[in-house]
């Protein structure tokens, strides 16, 4: 069974920590996203990567990072955490025609 | 630029009636359609899709949804909602050509009444 996996399922962070998401995909997707959803505001998404090492920015990248060392591997990484940044993060991998596979999710509360 | 409409933020049908969840989309050149469901702190779960074959499409635990290019729709459909469909479902087009990230909807809140 394909799977798309986030590391964490919650995670409280304090105010100015920096915090890393982590997503591993095992179906050999090229493509990769971070997507934070919220009540009313539906799926925004904040970075997507179409190849190892290769980024872009999606529709609200402010205030985030991404890395993607390796195929399978596509992280998340807030600089300096902040309140508004509490969330549901959802990480996918997509072909075009098969649609996206998500993970499970990471509910991140920022404190 | 492509954009997925949603008609209803919430739709309630009780336990046993027809479940319809309406999607349409806006561009010139009929897209990849895909319906999505979220459970409560889940993911998202692709139910079913539309790649330019049969216009109607059979999904899990009995949803379909039919493209209709004259409309420009992609609805979802059950004959029978179960109490476990109570959901978050979101409809999704990607261009088949061109750029891949799909255009989402702001998704539909499936309540099943007893």
């Amino acid at each position: 069974d394909v799977k798309v996996t986030q590391s964490s399922r919650y995670l409280v962070k304090r105010t100015g920590e920096k915090v890393f998401l982590e997503c591993v995909q095992d179906m050999d997707h090229e493509n990769m996203f971070w997507y934070r959803q919220d009540p009313g505001l539906g799926l925004r998404l904040i970075y997507f990567s179409y190849d190892v090492k290769m980024k872009e920015k999606g529709d609200i990248p402010e205030g985030y990072s991404v890395s993607r060392e390796k195929k399978e591997r596509f992280s998340l990484i807030l600089e300096s955490a902040s309140t508004n940044q509490t969330s549901m993060y959802l990480c996918a991998s997509s072909s075009r025609t098969l649609g996206y596979t998500f993970g499970s999710g990471t509910r991140l509360t920022v404190v | 630029a492509q954009s997925v409409t949603q008609l209803g933020s919430h739709v309630s049908v009780s336990e046993g009636a027809l479940v319809l969840l309406r999607c349409n989309y806006s561009s010139s050149v009929p897209p990849y359609l895909f319906w999505y469901v979220q459970y409560p702190n889940q993911g998202l779960q692709l139910l079913l899709k539309y790649t330019s074959a049969a216009t109607l499409v059979k999904g899990i635990n009995d949803f379909e949804a039919e493209f209709k290019k004259s409309e420009t729709s992609f609805h979802l459909t059950k004959p029978s909602a179960h109490m476990s469909d109570a959901a978050e479902y979101f409809c999704a087009a990607t261009p088949p050509g061109g750029s891949y990230i799909p255009t989402f909807g702001r998704g539909t809140s499936l309540i099943v009444h007893p």
